[in-house]
């Protein structure tokens, strides 16, 4: 079955542009999450959609970040003004609600966009 | 902090050999633990889980992964190695906030 879809595989820009990366979670998947992986480093939460409930932007490291979701399935980060520290690979999941019938229900992983900031 | 800690940072292994990957997890309630691993080239993909009972799991591939409480751990192991186990694997634990913390990855190659 399809699993969790992200756009650009690759992204590379110059500094101070602007970037949207894309997530499109598995079918049925109402929780979606972002990280972000940086060289040597382990994934670091970003921010938690879950259906229509305000999203957990606890993990987003500057107001240069931030994060849609419409209509309860694709997901947009955008990042402005981006800078050289934003160079990683940012991986998006999605799982089943949390809390639910559904508890317990481990995230599935996109294949990541590797973003390059010159 | 909440903190994942995964002391083996790049481990190499003949084929055959035993493995064991270890993880340390800083947080006194309860968790629910994971271990995924990314094959080159791969997304990440679940390689086993602990939420309750057993505290020996077994995942995919031959692994599997004790919890023992008393010791914040949850180390992965596997009797004999293959070539195709080459890959980064990341200890992972939730407190019931859904907000996976991930250790910094261990990257493990096993020679042919």
């Amino acid at each position: 079955g399809a699993g969790v879809s992200q756009s650009p595989s690759n992204k590379v820009t110059e500094k101070g542009k602007d970037v949207e990366l894309r997530c499109d979670p598995i079918s049925g998947h109402t929780a979606l999450y972002w990280y972000r992986q940086s060289l040597g480093q382990g994934l670091e939460f970003l921010i938690y959609f879950q259906g229509n409930s305000a999203p957990d932007k606890s993990g987003l490291p500057s107001d240069r970040f931030s994060a849609e979701r419409t209509g309860g399935s694709v997901s947009t980060l955008t990042i402005q003004r981006t800078q050289q520290e934003d160079s990683a690979v940012y991986l998006c999941a999605s799982s089943h609600p949390q809390g639910t019938a559904y508890s317990n229900q481990p995230q599935h992983f996109g294949d990541g966009t590797r973003l390059s900031i010159l | 902090a909440q903190s994942v800690s995964q002391h083996n940072h790049h481990v190499i292994l003949s084929e055959a050999a035993s493995l064991e990957l270890g993880c340390n997890y800083s947080y006194g309630g309860t968790v629910n633990l994971f271990w995924y691993v990314q094959y080159p080239g791969q997304h990440l993909q679940l390689l086993l889980k602990y939420f309750s009972g057993d505290p020996l799991v077994k995942g995919i591939k031959g692994f599997e992964a004790e919890f023992i409480k008393s010791k914040f751990s949850f180390n992965l192991r596997k009797p004999s190695v293959q070539w195709s186990d080459t890959a980064e694997y990341f200890c992972a634990v939730d407190s019931g906030t859904y907000k996976y913390i991930f250790g910094t990855g261990t990257r493990l190659k096993v020679l042919a």
